[in-house]
């Protein structure tokens, strides 16, 4: 069974520019998680989909946003890119409903903004 | 809300001893789950594992088990017999029991082995 897929594996961008980070979540997952990974710095929790729909948010601002596809997979779009936000994004999935459901991650995507 | 804290950055220790990494949280809630995850230098998340809050009996997982004290609030992992490819970065994360919500993460220990 294939796990939790995101592409692409890096990007670069520049200041101001916008970035679409894409993850496919394991198969059967409805639940989507997306975090950011600072250096230095344990996982901060993003934004979380479930069911199509935008269930929570972390302490980010509005420029960074995301949806979720009926197939269940999900894209992470931060506008006005800042040099800050150059981090590993991770993307977890589960199965929705319950709290003890185990987070797959992915790989991550490397974001560098210059 | 709840904060998780892993005080030891770095931790390093000899193939086949027993290594402790510590970690400590926060929260007004009776009932959560705990959770350690390794992350080895390939980026990967993996769960090693995982303790309810109302279970008094602590995990064991092989060689990976924790030291669930509820009332310090202090979640700790041992690991025994290291191995090479024990080596990684470990994060402490806690989360809510009531809904399928996000989790909150340590900053994290950097595991070494010594050959």
């Amino acid at each position: 069974e294939a796990g939790v897929t995101q592409s692409p594996t890096h990007l670069i961008k520049t200041r101001g520019q916008q970035a679409t980070l894409r993850c496919s979540p394991i198969s059967g997952h409805t639940s989507v998680y997306w975090y950011q990974q600072a250096l230095g710095l344990g996982l901060q929790f993003l934004l979380w989909y479930d069911e199509g729909e935008e269930r929570n948010r972390g302490n980010f601002p509005p420029r960074f946003s995301g949806r979720q596809f009926p197939n269940y997979s999900s894209e992470l779009n931060v506008n006005a890119l800042e040099l800050e936000d150059s981090a590993l994004y991770l993307c977890a999935s589960s199965l929705g409903g319950q709290p003890y459901n185990e987070q797959f991650f992915g790989p991550g995507t490397r974001l560098t903004v210059l | 809300a709840q904060t998780v804290t892993q005080s030891q950055p770095e931790m390093s220790v000899q193939e086949a001893e027993t290594v402790t990494l510590s970690c400590t949280y926060d929260t007004s809630e009776s009932d959560y789950y705990l959770f350690w995850y390794k992350q080895p230098p390939s980026r990967q998340m993996i769960l090693v594992i995982r303790q309810e809050a109302y279970k008094q009996q602590n995990a064991t997982e092989n060689r990976f088990s924790v030291n669930f004290q509820k009332a310090a609030k202090s979640f700790s992992l041992k690991i025994s017999d290291s191995q090479l490819g024990d080596a990684a970065m470990y994060f402490c994360a806690y989360r809510t029991a009531f809904g399928n919500e996000k989790l909150t993460f340590g900053t994290g220990t950097r595991l070494t082995i010594i050959p």
